[in-house]
């Protein structure tokens, strides 16, 4: 079965300074992953995705994120944080194995990371 | 488009009452679905459907129904109501086609169940 771990529920930063947000998976199979990010009283928006490929993905807004196989890890990053990046991220995983045997598309998330960005 | 669209935006039911949760979406996608999201747990997956007239569970299915009569529409049905289905739900729907794609979600429904 898969999983997905985000360590730290709540992360704070300043204006300006670098956003790491912590993704650790479990798959048996090859993983298909995700980071979404959700706005106060919104909605979830798809940042980025990883599914075969480049090992690192540029997303929207200035955020990146690196698949790391031996550490089956998708950490999200942005240099310089801004205070409209204030939201709960959330990270996914799937499978191609798991879409192609159910056709589903569904996906398993993290608890979420919530980030404050301060002045 | 107006992509995917949830109502009603809150709602607060009774134990035992019964309701029905909206979700339509435009863009003609084969695969919708519905999750809850609580405080620390994410989003749990509670039913989801591949095509009309197809629906399945997910990982969190009881006390919910759902059906899927044409490719817009993916109502929840909540039976009974219990306190414990407060929660934020969301509906989901993305394209089918080989791979795992972006899922696009509606803006969320807020439950109270008193």
């Amino acid at each position: 079965a898969q999983s997905v771990t985000q360590l730290g529920s709540h992360v704070s930063v300043s204006e300006g300074a670098l956003v790491l947000l912590r993704c650790n998976y479990s798959s048996s199979v090859p993983p298909y992953l995700f980071w979404y990010v959700q706005y106060p009283n919104q909605g979830l928006q798809l940042l980025l995705k990883y599914t075969t490929g480049a090992t690192l993905v540029k997303g929207i807004n200035g955020f990146e994120a690196e698949f790391k196989k031996s550490e089956t890890s998708f950490h999200l990053t942005k240099p310089s944080a801004h205070m409209s990046d204030a939201a709960e991220y959330f990270c996914a995983v799937t499978s191609l194995q798991d879409f192609r045997s159910s056709n589903t598309g569904k996906l398993i998330f993290g608890q979420g990371t919530t980030l404050q960005v301060k002045p | 488009n107006a992509g995917v669209t949830q109502t009603p935006k809150f709602q607060v039911l009774k134990t035992g009452q019964s309701m029905t949760l909206q979700c339509a979406q435009d863009m003609n996608h084969e695969y919708m679905s519905w999750y809850r999201q609580d405080p620390g747990m994410g989003l749990r997956l509670i039913h989801y459907s591949v095509g009309a007239g197809i629906t399945d569970q997910g990982e969190v299915p009881n006390g919910y129904n759902v059906s899927r009569s044409t490719t817009e529409d993916f109502p929840l049905r909540l039976l009974s109501a219990a306190p414990s289905q407060t929660s934020v739900y969301f509906c989901a729907s993305s394209l089918s086609g080989g791979v795992p794609n972006e899922q696009f979600f509606g803006p969320g429904t807020r439950l109270t169940v008193l």
